[in-house]
């Protein structure tokens, strides 16, 4: 088990750009999810994948925010023409099984900055 | 809807004395609770799960919660704090009220310990 695994940690990039975030999740798990917090927040939902089927889609994620886990392994989370509200941290999570009370595994997260 | 409320956003405690971190929960099903814990610029950590087992839950670092059915809550507690135990500490609840597999996350309380 060597953990979710994200990168980069780190992107600050220019309003206006694309960025894109990936996440190895722990192998054996078939479901990831994406988070993003704000400053003095908690995580709020994205987007989550049962393999490589994206089944849910929160309203935070706008159509300049695209998901992919083309294998059913790693993900990539791709945004657009980036703005100043994009500014957080991007988490991704892994969990294995059907049920809801299997915990769910963080990375470490992609910082993001907007200039 | 689930949700679920953290009465304090900030504790400060003594080294070597009780820890109490409040939370209550709002949930039509039986929920799945979580307690994690965040170390700046890092990801999240599970502490500890209730699961519709055992009430009262064990964790990892001297951790453990009560779930509390009748007063809804499942307040996070430690005999004794030690330093590095200062981080933010999120409770977390995961059910089927909406079909969802994701967490929904508290806003956080940040736990100070003083030596």
């Amino acid at each position: 088990d060597t953990g979710v695994s994200q990168n980069p940690r780190h992107k600050i990039t220019k309003r206006g750009q694309n960025v894109t975030f990936r996440c190895d999740p722990i192998s054996e798990h078939n479901r990831l999810y994406w988070y993003r917090q704000t400053l003095g927040q908690g995580p709020e939902f994205l987007t989550y994948f049962q393999n490589e089927a994206q089944l849910e889609k929160s309203r935070l994620l706008s159509d300049r925010f695209s998901a992919e886990r083309p294998k059913g392994s790693f993900s990539t989370l791709e945004i657009q023409r980036t703005e100043q509200g994009d500014s957080a941290m991007y988490l991704c999570a892994s969990s294995l099984g059907l049920n809801s009370n299997q915990p769910q595994h963080f990375g470490d997260g992609t910082r993001l900055s907007i200039l | 809807a689930q949700s679920v409320t953290q009465l304090d956003s900030h504790v400060s405690v003594s080294e070597g004395t009780p820890v109490l971190l409040r939370c209550n929960y709002s949930s039509s099903y039986s929920p799945s609770l979580f307690w994690y814990v965040q170390h700046p610029n890092k990801g999240l950590q599970l502490l500890l799960k209730y699961t519709s087992a055992a009430t009262l839950v064990k964790g990892i670092n001297g951790f453990e919660a009560e779930f509390k059915k009748s007063e809804t809550s499942f307040h996070l507690t430690k005999p004794s704090a030690h330093m590095s135990d200062a981080a933010e500490y999120f409770c977390v609840v995961s059910g089927l009220d909406t079909g969802r597999r994701a967490l929904t996350f508290g806003s956080g309380t940040r736990l100070q310990v003083q030596p």
